[in-house]
Order: structure tokens, then C-alpha cells, then sequence
């Protein structure tokens, strides 16, 4: 079955360096997201994308976040200068239509951050 | 705003004993409502999905109905087994156009005990 993989699976970084997440969508989706929860706390959404741009933010993906998909198979999350309070788990999911509750978010398992 | 609370966690059973977790929602629009499943180690997975008002879903002896008089979606089993044993998500997916991005509540731990 197919599924979405993230790597790497755990990541430790000093504070104000950039660090880049990667996942691989299921292979015909269209619609990507990445989400994160920081330990003891909600999964909170981040962003989400579609034909190559962003198509919603929310008010957490500030001007240190950017998201890319620079081939056809990866899509990346960057933070450009890591924060203590970034340290989280990071998901990445897709789906192939992004219609509001039609279609399923496929999850990842996650890229735990830790920032020092 | 939109927002899913959910009963704390964790939650305790032995094999075999009947489960209810809680999840009630705030919503402007009509929107769809899910429970996601996390088994240690994995990513979140689908467990149930209900687009509308009354509707139940089910999957796996899992079962939530869609209460809009209550705004709630709350998860129910009738015989929990050890497997069962995972954090447990609400979320919603507002309507009114508000995009495909989920909402969720804080995720609730089960264990179930032999």
C-alpha cells in the first residue's frame, strides 16, 4: 500500500540553524501539508500546497518557514533559523483533492525536531 | 473560530470493556468531521470519517455519529482489544471554503490492558 515517508525520523540542531525536512507524497496526490505538535499539545496545521504554491498558511508558518517541492517527488518544509520553541514533531501528509472533507490526508510518521 | 476539544487522556481498559472518548467541536459552516488513529511508532491514520449531520461513521468496531444539536463526534467501541491500544484524534475540516487543512483536538492516549 502506498504510503508517505519522511526523513529523517529524529533531528537535533542548534538554535538559529537551518534545518530542512523532506517527505515523499503518495505518488498521485496533488495536495500536500505539513503539520507538527509540540510535545503535550494539539497537532496544529502549517500550510498547505498545490500546483507548485502555497495555497493556505497559517498564522504559525511565518517568514522562517518555507515549503518546496523541487522535483517531482519531494516536498520539503525549511526552517531558515531554528527557535527552542520549534522543537515539535513535524508531519508531512497528502492527499489527491483537497476539498474540505472528501478526501483523505495520508500521514507520514513524523520527523521529531529537537532544537538546543 | 473552529477548534475540537477532547477528553484527557490517558484512558485505561481492560480487554474486552467498552470505550467511549469524547470529542466536541466549535465551528462556523458545516464542517467534516474525522477521528485519526496513532499506533506507537507510525503516522496518523483514518480511523472514521462523518461529512454531515447524523451521519455515522464506522470502521474496524469504531463507530461516531455526527450530533450537530451537541457539536459532537464521540468514539465509541464495544469490546477494545490490546491492538487498540494507541492516541486517539478528533479533528474537523471546517466548510465554507475554508480549505482542506485539519483542525484537531489534543489526542487521547488508550491503553488497553489483557
Amino acid at each position: 500500500e502506498p504510503e508517505v515517508t519522511q526523513t529523517p525520523s529524529h533531528q537535533v540542531t542548534q538554535m538559529g540553524q537551518e534545518v530542512i525536512l523532506r517527505c515523499v507524497p503518495i505518488s498521485n496526490h496533488l495536495y500536500f501539508y505539513w503539520y507538527r505538535q509540540i510535545l503535550g499539545q494539539k497537532v496544529e496545521f502549517l500550510v498547505s500546497f498545490y500546483n507548485n504554491e502555497i495555497s493556505e498558511k497559517s498564522e504559525i508558518f511565518d517568514d522562517q518557514f518555507s515549503v518546496e517541492r523541487p522535483d517531482g517527488s519531494n516536498f520539503t518544509l525549511k526552517i531558515r533559523s531554528t527557535k527552542l520553541e520549534d522543537s515539535a514533531m513535524y508531519f508531512c501528509a497528502s492527499s489527491y483533492l483537497g476539498l474540505a472533507g472528501v478526501e483523505t490526508q495520508y500521514f507520514g510518521p513524523g520527523t521529531r525536531l529537537l532544537v538546543l | 473560530g473552529n477548534s475540537v476539544t477532547q477528553m484527557e487522556g490517558p484512558v485505561t481498559l481492560s480487554e474486552e470493556a467498552f470505550l467511549t472518548i469524547n470529542c466536541t467541536y466549535t465551528a462556523t459552516g458545516y464542517p467534516s468531521l474525522f477521528w485519526y488513529v496513532q499506533y506507537p511508532g507510525e503516522g496518523l491514520q483514518l480511523l472514521l470519517k462523518a461529512t454531515k449531520a447524523d451521519d455515522k461513521g464506522s470502521n474496524k468496531g469504531f463507530e461516531a455519529t455526527y450530533r450537530k444539536e451537541t457539536t459532537s463526534f464521540h468514539l465509541e467501541k464495544g469490546s477494545v482489544q490490546v491492538s487498540d491500544s494507541a492516541v486517539y484524534f478528533c479533528a474537523q475540516t471546517p466548510g465554507n471554503n475554508q480549505g482542506g487543512k485539519l483542525i484537531f483536538g489534543q489526542g487521547t492516549e488508550l491503553s488497553v490492558k489483557p
